[in-house]
């Protein structure tokens, strides 16, 4: 079956580095790709969309200066949260559809933890 | 506009019992539907799907069936196992002139025990 790999699973940093977190599709070219934050016992928050080659849709009250999204090709996918403080602490998944009408497969999530 | 509302939890059950999640949607259109699960530090997987009015899906022993009349998309397992608690989600897609959305539910802890 379809599978998403996201990577790191789990990154502790300090406050004011910046995290890249990475998702690839492994067997299927995504023209779409989601992120979403997902705080404890909560559902998921959309953040936003992307498609390959062109900028990312972001949600509002997201800030795109903060959470940077890069879909440079049909199997990749990268969040950067620049200049991160403990309030960035949170559970980020991403995930990749091949098509309009196909399901989303999510990845397994990257926890993040500021310091 | 468009949500999703899944029955709050957490849900606790003894190994064997019938299981029962509820959720109803509000959707302009015609949606897909979906339950997604997801184990204790791991992202969502897609247990089932349904994508027009009457369909049923089912995987693993898990039933849901897509009511139109009703707006609902109950999720039903006949004998749950211990393995079976996780989070469950149910979520909405459709495309429409913002684009391609999936809408989740605030998802339903589901405990079994021994």
């Amino acid at each position: 079956g379809a599978v998403v790999s996201q990577h790191p699973s789990w990154v502790i940093c300090k406050s004011g580095t910046s995290v890249k977190i990475e998702c690839r599709s492994l067997d299927f070219q995504a023209t779409t790709m989601f992120w979403y934050r997902q705080f404890p016992k909560q559902s998921l928050m959309l953040m936003a969309t992307s498609n390959e080659g062109s900028k990312a849709t972001y949600e509002q009250g997201v800030e795109k200066d903060k959470f940077l999204i890069n879909h440079a090709s049909l199997t990749l996918s990268t969040l950067t949260v620049t200049s991160a403080h403990p309030e960035d602490s949170s559970f980020y998944i991403c995930s990749a559809r091949r098509q309009l009408d196909q399901p989303q497969h999510f990845g397994d999530g990257t926890r993040l933890s500021i310091l | 506009g468009d949500s999703v509302t899944q029955m709050e939890g957490p849900v606790t059950l003894s190994e064997e019992a019938f299981l029962t999640i509820n959720c109803t949607y509000t959707a302009t259109g015609y949606p897909s539907l979906f339950w997604y699960v997801q184990y204790p530090g791991e992202g969502l997987q897609l247990l089932l799907k349904a994508t027009k009015a009457d369909d049923k899906g089912s995987n693993k022993g898990f039933e849901a069936t897509y009511r139109k009349e009703t707006t609902s998309f109950h999720l039903e397992k006949g004998s749950v196992q211990v393995s079976d608690s996780a989070v469950y989600f149910c979520a909405l897609s459709k495309n429409d002139t913002g684009g391609f959305k999936t809408i989740f539910g605030a998802g339903t802890r589901l405990f079994v025990k021994a």
